[in-house]
């Protein structure tokens, strides 16, 4: 099975900042991999797809980079609703798995 | 409107069984593949089962794999989970998935809260 390990597991942050997170497959994924944010009691919303693609309707500010075991979630300028929990997943295999998840707090 | 709305979840003693169901709108069940991810309390993400378009490809983690059948009703735009031989540490909110035609994962339910416990 794919290890997907993601920093930091949490960070807080004021609105306006630039906010990176990493996730780290424990071998080779491509470019199989996406980024979530996910808010309480709502479905995880999808952000980035293919490692640096971003899903239609979300905002520019986001961005995201990598290949094979590195990848990078950028937020630029955060906004109050980017508060969240953000995570990663590999999809290089049918077994999903997933990072541990970024929760971004308001500083 | 892609929609996946989860049902089935409650509270059910260590042995029991559960059915959790996922209605789909917005699009047509039979093009798209499928799977359950659950998230215990605390913890990460864990995909459960992946089922192909027709159903004839099915996959379990092996932490459910001969206790958790996966199942789909293409007509009636619904994925199903049967949860038999429940154990505490498969308390976990259960989300249904979508995977799309191009992107893996696209669509993700609100989830279903399922509590085993005495």
């Amino acid at each position: 099975d794919i290890q997907m390990t993601q920093s930091p597991s949490s960070l807080s942050a004021s609105v306006g900042d630039r906010v990176t997170i990493t996730c780290r497959a424990s071998q080779s994924v491509s470019t199989y991999l996406n980024w979530y944010q996910h808010k309480p009691r709502k479905a995880p919303k999808l952000l980035i797809y293919a490692a640096s693609n971003l899903q239609s309707g979300v905002p520019s500010r986001f961005s995201g980079s990598g290949s094979g075991t590195d990848f990078t979630l950028t937020i630029n300028s955060l906004q109050p609703e980017d508060f969240a929990t953000y995570f990663c997943q590999q999809s290089y295999t049918t077994a999903l798995s997933f990072g541990g998840g970024t929760k971004v707090e308001i500083k | 409107e892609v929609q996946l709305v989860e049902s089935g979840g409650g509270l059910v003693q260590p042995g029991g069984s559960l059915r959790l169901s996922c209605a789909a709108s917005g699009f047509t069940l039979s093009s798209y593949e499928m799977n359950w991810v659950r998230q215990a309390p605390g913890k990460g993400l864990e995909w459960v089962s992946y089922i192909s378009y027709s159903g004839s490809t099915i996959y379990y983690a092996d932490s459910v794999k001969g206790r958790f059948t996966i199942s789909r009703d293409n007509a009636e735009n619904s994925l199903h989970l049967q949860m038999n031989s429940l154990r505490v540490e498969d308390t976990a909110v259960y989300y249904c998935v979508r995977d799309g035609m191009v992107i893996k994962s696209d669509y993700w339910g609100q989830g279903t809260l399922v509590t085993v416990s005495a």
